[in-house]
């Protein structure tokens, strides 16, 4: 079985600021974790995937994670916020090729001026 | 865009109908999935089709099924709906590998 927590429903910055969405996993089997962002009536874009190859993971728009096998992490992280930026984002993990995925409860992202 | 398309849109039904949601997925995707997404419950796992055959299943109602046809699209049916089957309801394709990409979802409202 597999489970995602994403702490903070809520994480507002400041424009410019460093943008640090939290995300810890819980699986039997080596994990693939993934960051979808989900922006107001669409639905979800594929942010950046960890498939078992470099820990450090460069997405889309300017977006980046690193796994920590050692602390069951994800974070998403991003220098500088943009007020583009806004949306929900939520952490997702499944078990391989062709699975399910199972997702966190998702963090909504503020951004200000 | 995905190149995922899901339809209808939006739609809006009354407790104690039955409901069909379409999705074709991406070309040459054989993998297609559906998930519901509630404020209750968040996004969770439906069921999985691929070329045709059921692969898994989640949280799935029993009031709900689902099929894949020969050309690869998706129905979802949803029947005896009740209040709390308002959902935004999504379906995602894959090829034999670890993404899905999501098409822009149905939204339904049962009153």
């Amino acid at each position: 079985a597999q489970s995602v927590t994403q702490l903070g429903s809520h994480v507002s910055v400041s424009e410019g600021a460093l943008v640090l969405l939290r995300c810890n996993y819980s699986s039997s089997v080596p994990p693939y974790l993934f960051w979808y962002v989900q922006y107001p009536n669409q639905g979800l874009q594929l942010l950046l995937k960890y498939t078992s190859a470099a820990t450090l993971v460069k997405g889309i728009n300017g977006f980046e994670a690193e796994f920590k096998k050692s602390e069951t992490s994800f974070h998403l992280t991003k220098p500088s916020a943009h007020m583009s930026d806004a949306a929900e984002y939520f952490c997702a993990v499944s078990t391989g090729t062709a699975s399910k995925l199972t997702f966190g409860t998702g963090t909504r992202l503020q951004v200000t001026l | 865009d995905s190149g995922v398309t899901q339809t209808p849109k939006h739609l809006i039904t009354a407790t104690g109908q039955r409901v069909t949601l379409r999705c074709s997925p991406r070309s040459g995707d054989l993998s297609v999935y559906w998930y519901q997404q509630s404020l209750d419950q968040g996004l969770q796992f439906l069921i999985q089709y691929y070329n045709g055959e059921e692969r898994a299943k989640g949280n799935i109602l029993e009031r709900f099924s689902a099929q894949q046809f020969p050309d690869l699209h998706s129905e979802l049916n949803l029947s005896s709906l009740e209040l709390g089957d308002s959902a935004l309801y999504f379906c995602a394709s894959s090829v034999r590998t670890d993404t899905q990409y999501f098409g822009p979802g149905t939204r339904l409202t049962v009153l």
